[in-house]
């Protein structure tokens, strides 16, 4: 089973800053990598696939990036609506499909 | 538009059982692979189980395997979780998701049910 580890677990980022976020796998997912964004008492919502592909819709801000074993998602300037809770998912090697545990971007 | 809507989910005392049902509409259904993945109170997400468009193929992870069976019914657009033996551990609250593309090998999931909460108490 692949494991997905997520760094930091927290993120405290003033509006407008940049905030980037790390997955790490424990072994080589090729881009096989997504990454979804939850608000509290919502479902996820998908906001990458292939490591770097921006779902339609989701803001340019949002940008995915990484290969292999280690991924990033990088907001350019946060906005207040990017409060949140950001996590990956590896599709390369299954089953399992698994999710890192999460990152919390809160308002600093 | 695409609506994943979750039902069946409450309380239940450990070694019950309960059966979730995902009413899908908005796509065709019996063309995709479909998941269940949950969510603990505080905690990340867990895939908890797949299923082929036919349904003729099932997928598992350990946590449920033997206890948990998932099926589908094509002609009324619903998805099913029959769970039982269930554990304090296996409280969380149930998603149903699509996949972007019905395929293993590119399983992510593009639309989501709004849940449905299982709590396994005495």
């Amino acid at each position: 089973e692949i494991v997905m580890t997520q760094s930091p677990a927290t993120l405290s980022v003033s509006p407008g800053e940049r905030a980037t976020l790390s997955c790490r796998a424990s072994q080589s997912v090729s881009s096989n990598l997504a990454w979804y964004q939850q608000k509290p008492g919502q479902a996820p919502r998908l906001l990458i696939y292939g490591a770097s592909t921006r779902v339609t819709g989701i803001p340019a801000r949002f940008s995915g990036s990484g290969s292999g074993t280690e991924f990033t998602l990088t907001i350019s300037s946060l906005q207040s609506e990017d409060f949140a809770v950001y996590c990956c998912q590896q599709y390369n090697d299954w089953p399992p499909w698994t999710f890192g545990q999460g990152t919390k971007v809160e308002i600093k | 538009e695409v609506q994943l809507l979750e039902s069946g989910g409450g309380l239940v005392q450990p070694g019950g059982s309960l059966r979730l049902s995902c009413a899908a509409s908005g796509f065709t259904f019996s063309s995709y692979a479909m998941s269940w993945v949950r969510q603990a109170p505080g905690k990340g997400l867990e895939w908890v189980s797949a299923i082929s468009s036919s349904g003729g193929s099932t997928y598992y992870a350990d946590s449920v395997k033997g206890r948990f069976t998932m099926s589908r019914d094509n002609s009324k657009n619903t998805l099913y979780l029959q769970m039982n033996s269930l554990r304090a551990e296996d409280t969380a609250v149930y998603y149903c998701a699509k996949p972007r593309i019905s395929s293993w090998y590119s399983f992510y999931f593009d639309y989501w049910g709004q849940g449905t909460l299982v709590t396994v108490s005495s």
